[in-house]
């Protein structure tokens, strides 16, 4: 099976632009959760897509919005960039089954916003 | 809402060596699960370690074993024999039962290094 895959790795942008993270699950798992972890600290719970549907959100605004497909593949937006939102972001998907509490990461997307 | 606190930035060890990370939690649910997750440099958040709520016997994996205290909301990780392979970033997780898998509190970490 394949893992959590996140693209692109890096990217640079400058404040006020807008940008896409993608995010492609774990085979077989139908929920992604997005989390933004800046330096040093501990990952931020932003929000989860289940089954295409958003299913809870942490206290972002809301010019962090998401999408998740039909092969439960998921984007995170993000939209006029501030300094701030330079970050680590994470993606994990799981099985959507309230017995299965494991969550599987993909390596991040490292974003500078300059 | 919850909170988890690790008061340990940085602590180091002996290769070979036990180490033990702690964390505090706040919460007013009853039924929870608590992780310690693994960072290493390549960034990926390795899960270390499961515990639930209901359950009195503190979880083993191998060389790693937790000291879970519920009345206390403390919840620590014991990694014994360390290795080199050990030193990364430890993060301490909260989550709620009954929730899709994924929709955690974490903690701002613990930097651990292992020296040979």
């Amino acid at each position: 099976e394949t893992g959590v895959t996140q693209s692109p790795t890096h990217l640079i942008k400058t404040r006020g632009q807008q940008v896409t993270l993608r995010c492609s699950s774990q085979s077989g798992h139908n929920t992604v959760s997005w989390y933004q972890q800046a330096l040093g600290q501990g990952p931020q719970f932003i929000f989860q897509y289940y089954r295409e549907e958003e299913n809870g959100r942490g206290n972002f605004p809301p010019r962090f919005s998401g999408l998740q497909f039909p092969n439960y593949s998921s984007e995170l937006n993000v939209n006029a960039l501030e300094l701030d939102d330079s970050a680590l972001y994470l993606c994990a998907s799981s099985p959507g089954n309230s017995m299965n509490t494991e969550a599987f990461f993909g390596q991040g997307t490292r974003l500078t916003v300059v | 809402a919850q909170t988890v606190t690790q008061s340990q930035p940085e602590m180091s060890v002996q290769e070979a060596e036990t180490v033990t990370l702690s964390c505090t939690y706040d919460t007013s649910e009853n039924n929870y699960y608590l992780f310690w997750y693994k960072q290493p440099p390549s960034r990926q958040m390795i899960l270390v370690i499961r515990q639930e709520a209901y359950k009195q016997q503190n979880a083993t994996e191998n060389r790693f074993s937790v000291n879970f205290q519920k009345a206390a909301k403390s919840f620590s990780l014991k990694i014994s024999d360390s290795q080199l392979g050990d030193t990364a970033m430890y993060f301490c997780a909260f989550m709620k039962q009954y929730t899709n898998a994924g929709k955690s509190t974490f903690g701002d970490g613990t930097t651990l290094t292992v020296k040979p």
